[in-house]
């Protein structure tokens, strides 16, 4: 069955600093992977999404992953933190049947000035 | 465009209450969800319906059951509510033919005492 894992529940950077989070996938078919933010009190908006075009992948926000087929891997970064971007992440992927998400447990992401 | 529509936005039940989530999308998506959001457990499917008269249990279908009489609207409703059912509930849509994205509504936080 398809999962994913996220690993650090709670990352910290500076404003300016590298953003990273981290997702690894298990999955038995080529995935679907995707990345969605949250903010306090409203519901996941997308970041981005990988469907096999492109191996790297540019969202909105200046956020990007990239897929890793060796590694399974689909790690979100962002060069230069800003404050506004303090959320929560989630990871996601689709199920084998593509019909429906399956969610890592989120990273929350503080940004200190 | 409102997108998708979550009513009530928020609840709160006694044991043993019953009550009704309605969401509501005017995408003419095929595909709609349900999940619960936990703190530290990133978001779980519930139940979803991949078109009209059709329903499916996902990962923590117990104690919830899910009506989807109208292409716009899926209901999720919990008979005998319990404190274990306190949380926050998304509901989603999406297109079905490909996994595009996932759009989900403002959530319904419900408080079972």
């Amino acid at each position: 069955a398809q999962s994913v894992t996220q690993l650090g529940s709670h990352v910290s950077v500076s404003e300016g600093a590298l953003v990273l989070l981290r997702c690894n996938y298990s999955s038995s078919v080529p995935p679907y992977l995707f990345w969605y933010v949250q903010y306090p009190n409203q519901g996941l908006q997308l970041l981005l999404k990988y469907t096999s075009a492109a191996t790297l992948v540019k969202g909105i926000n200046g956020f990007e992953a990239e897929f890793k087929k060796s590694e399974t891997s689909f790690h979100l970064t962002k060069p230069s933190a800003h404050m506004s971007d303090a959320a929560e992440y989630f990871c996601a992927v689709s199920d084998q049947a593509g019909t429906a998400l399956i969610f890592g447990k989120g990273t929350t992401l503080s940004v200190s000035s | 465009n409102a997108g998708v529509t979550q009513t009530p936005k928020f609840r709160v039940l006694k044991t043993g209450q019953s009550m009704t989530l309605l969401c509501a999308q005017d995408m003419n998506h095929e595909y709609m969800y349900w999940y619960r959001q936990d703190p530290g457990m990133g978001l779980r499917l519930i139940h979803y319906s991949v078109g009209e008269g059709t329903t499916a249990k996902g990962e923590v279908p117990d104690g919830y059951n899910v009506s989807r009489l109208k292409k716009q609207n899926f209901l999720l409703g919990l008979e005998s509510a319990a404190p274990s059912q306190t949380s926050v509930y998304f509901c989603a849509s999406s297109h079905s033919t490909e996994f595009t994205e996932a759009f989900f509504g403002q959530g319904t936080r419900l408080t079972v005492v």
